[in-house]
């Protein structure tokens, strides 16, 4: 069964360094999504990415948030300087719509430790 | 602003039991809801979809309602096991004119299955 699937599963860095997070989304899906969950917390929409442009973000998504589909296959994510407060699991997910409705497919997350 | 209230932070039960776990929300009109299960470090991987025209869902052992009066989705798991222990999250859709759309999720409850 086709899943999505993200890399690295975790990844630390230093506050105020880059880092991009990837996802490779299930292949015929058309609409991409970042997710994040502050341990002991809800998930929380990060960006929607729709026909190679974002459709809707959060107030989360601030300018030091970027997303990319560089070729057919990734999604990513880069945090441009982290902060600590970005230490979170990241989770990735596509779906296809089918009329009105949409179902959501989640991958297995990054681990993000800014420390 | 959306508000989702799911029972409680945790549910704990005898193998066997029927688990019943409910989620209520405010300031919204969902055109259908959707359940998510997520165990400890991964991402939500979806159970059911219920429309607002539809008042019961069922799929093997599980069975949703969906009450758009009350405003409240219940989620039931009949003949529980062990397996069944995780999060779970509910998440309303306004789904209608948009395929697209952010998912917002309840903080979950987390049910505990005892042997």
């Amino acid at each position: 069964e086709p899943e999505v699937t993200q890399t690295p599963s975790h990844q630390v860095t230093q506050m105020g360094q880059e880092v991009i997070l990837r996802c490779v989304p299930i292949s015929n899906h058309l609409y991409f999504y970042w997710y994040r969950q502050i341990l002991g917390q809800k998930v929380e929409f990060l960006v929607s990415f729709y026909n190679n442009e974002i459709s809707e973000k959060s107030e989360i998504f601030d300018d030091q948030f970027s997303v990319e589909r560089p070729d057919g296959s990734n999604f990513t994510l880069k945090i441009r300087s982290t902060k600590l407060e970005d230490s979170a699991m990241y989770f990735c997910a596509s779906s296809k719509p089918l009329g009105s409705q949409e179902t959501q497919y989640f991958g297995p997350g990054t681990r993000l430790l800014v420390l | 602003s959306q508000k989702i209230e799911q029972n409680s932070e945790a549910l704990n039960i005898q193998e066997g039991k029927t688990a019943t776990l409910t989620c209520n929300y405010t300031n919204y009109s969902p055109a259908y809801l959707q359940w998510y299960r997520q165990d400890p470090g991964r991402g939500p991987v979806f159970l059911l979809l219920i429309r607002e025209n539809e008042k019961e869902k069922r799929k093997e052992r599980l069975k949703v309602t969906f009450d758009t009066t009350l405003k409240q989705s219940l989620f039931h798991i009949t003949a529980s096991q062990p397996a069944d222990s995780a999060t779970y999250l509910c998440a309303p859709h306004r789904g209608g004119g948009s395929t697209l759309g952010r998912l917002y999720f309840g903080r979950g409850t987390q049910l505990t299955v005892w042997p």
